[in-house]
């Protein structure tokens, strides 16, 4: 599977758009980018996936760049209750040979300030 | 509808000791994982299971043994409990599509603590 790489922390004003970025330079044509969350030691939270086209759901907007080599995730207007440890995956389906396995990094650490 | 389930919630071991992780999840999965996290650390994958009477290595399956008797269940047996062993366990479930990928849906996690 491609490796991500996150920025280890960031902080964003309540209210506010937090935007998380992620590298996947090394992703394949077959994968897929995955966000999941974990508030404070959960177990992790499913939010958003894409694979070519940006995508948007109740949670969050994931960006794409044409190359595929990197991606945004957007929380519109972040609250208090979106600080979380916030995890970037890339992986193919599972439908392959992959069956589903999920590796995580160690994510960014986002905290959201009243 | 209970999703995933995991008992018991926290556990303390003396080093030696056996013990059993229970999963439980009532949404038909076929897929099923444990993972482990150490402080600080993202989740890493113990073993895996993609059907009743099947199971993998995942990546870091030492120490453990897995059992998937009953589809809804998935099993983690720590053998003899090593303080290193001291993390928190998740399961998780999931279903492949025919098309495109699936999410995975995570238990709330196992507590352990071995002295």
């Amino acid at each position: 599977d491609a490796k991500t790489t996150q920025p280890p922390s960031m902080d964003c004003a309540e209210g506010r758009a937090a935007n998380l970025p992620c590298n996947h330079s090394t992703i394949s044509g077959n994968e897929y980018v995955y966000w999941y969350r974990q508030i404070h030691s959960q177990g992790p939270q499913y939010i958003i996936h894409g694979l070519k086209n940006n995508e948007t759901n109740e949670m969050a907007s994931l960006i794409i760049t044409e190359d595929r080599k990197s991606s945004t995730l957007i929380l519109p207007h972040a609250t208090l209750r979106d600080t979380a440890v916030y995890y970037c995956i890339v992986r193919p389906y599972a439908g392959g040979t992959s069956y589903g396995k999920l590796t995580f990094g160690q994510g960014t650490i986002l905290t959201v300030h009243p | 509808n209970a999703g995933v389930t995991q008992t018991p919630k926290f556990r303390v071991l003396k080093t030696g000791q056996s013990m059993t992780l229970l999963c439980a999840q009532d949404m038909n999965h076929e897929y099923m994982y444990w993972y482990r996290q150490d402080p600080g650390m993202g989740l890493r994958l113990i073993h895996y299971s993609v059907g009743e009477g099947t199971t993998a290595k995942g990546e870091v399956p030492d120490g453990y043994n897995v059992s998937r008797l009953k589809k809804q269940n998935f099993l983690l047996g720590l053998e003899s409990a090593a303080p290193s062993q001291t993390s928190v366990y998740f399961c998780a479930s999931t279903s492949p599509l025919r098309q495109g990928p699936e999410t995975q849906y995570f238990g709330p996690g196992t507590r352990l603590l071995v002295l």
